[in-house]
């Protein structure tokens, strides 16, 4: 079955790094789009990135863009999201998903991982 | 694309019926997806396309709806689904959620 295990979050500083990764199995890696979901505690769903299946084309919300990067290794069955200049704001559970369709909608969760940025 | 998602919480004996709304700042025409988060778990699709249901989901819940309007209704509730549910579009881009509507234990 699809399982999606992510990995990399913590506690970092505002203006400090983390990079996310997530590993894919159970299904061809390659033929889905992936996308990064985050959820502030006890706040809603915030789509933050997606990536195409060959990894040509990324696509970031406003919020992110500028400070993140996704990528994927099709090779390891992985995707990944370097997080920079860090806010507090950023704070949250970070999902990592698979997508149906260009990015349409996701099928498929991770259980995710919290990434807390404070001083 | 704005969605609002009403009521913010509903409370349900089990057995009953949920009647769960989102609405959408423009048209987006069946492009609206819905999840099902319960606390502690990630969400899990539930209805894509507006009324298809995805792969295991029981056949209590369904959805509608196109334009602007949808609807999620769960026909007769079970305690397994009392949890968070967000409305998802597709239409546009940035892709967007509804703040979600919370079913309660009546």
């Amino acid at each position: 079955q699809v399982q999606l295990v992510e990995s990399g979050g913590g506690l970092v500083r505002p203006g400090g790094s983390l990079r996310l990764s997530c590993a894919a199995s159970g299904f061809t890696f390659s033929d889905f789009y992936m996308s990064w979901i985050r959820q502030a505690p006890g706040k809603g769903l915030e789509w933050v990135s997606h990536i195409s299946n060959p990894g040509g084309t990324t696509s970031y919300a406003d919020s992110v863009k500028g400070r993140f990067i996704i990528s994927r290794d099709n090779a390891n069955n992985s995707v990944f999201l370097q997080m920079n200049s860090l806010r507090p704001e950023d704070t949250g559970f970070y999902f990592c998903a698979r997508d149906i369709g260009a990015g349409w909608y996701a099928d498929s969760w991770g259980q995710g991982t919290l990434v807390t940025v404070s001083s | 694309i704005v969605l609002t998602q009403s009521p913010a919480t509903l409370s349900v004996s089990p057995g009953e019926r949920a009647t769960l709304s989102c609405r959408a700042t423009q048209s987006i025409s069946r492009n609206l997806a819905w999840y099902q988060q319960i606390p502690g778990q990630p969400p899990r699709l539930l209805i894509y396309g507006a009324s298809t249901r995805a792969t295991g989901i029981p056949a209590r819940f369904s959805g509608s709806g196109s334009g602007t309007e949808f609807t999620l209704t769960i026909s007769s509730l079970k305690s397994e689904d009392f949890a968070v549910y967000y409305c998802q579009q597709f239409n546009n881009w940035p892709r967007t959620f509804g703040q979600g509507t919370k079913v309660g234990i009546k």
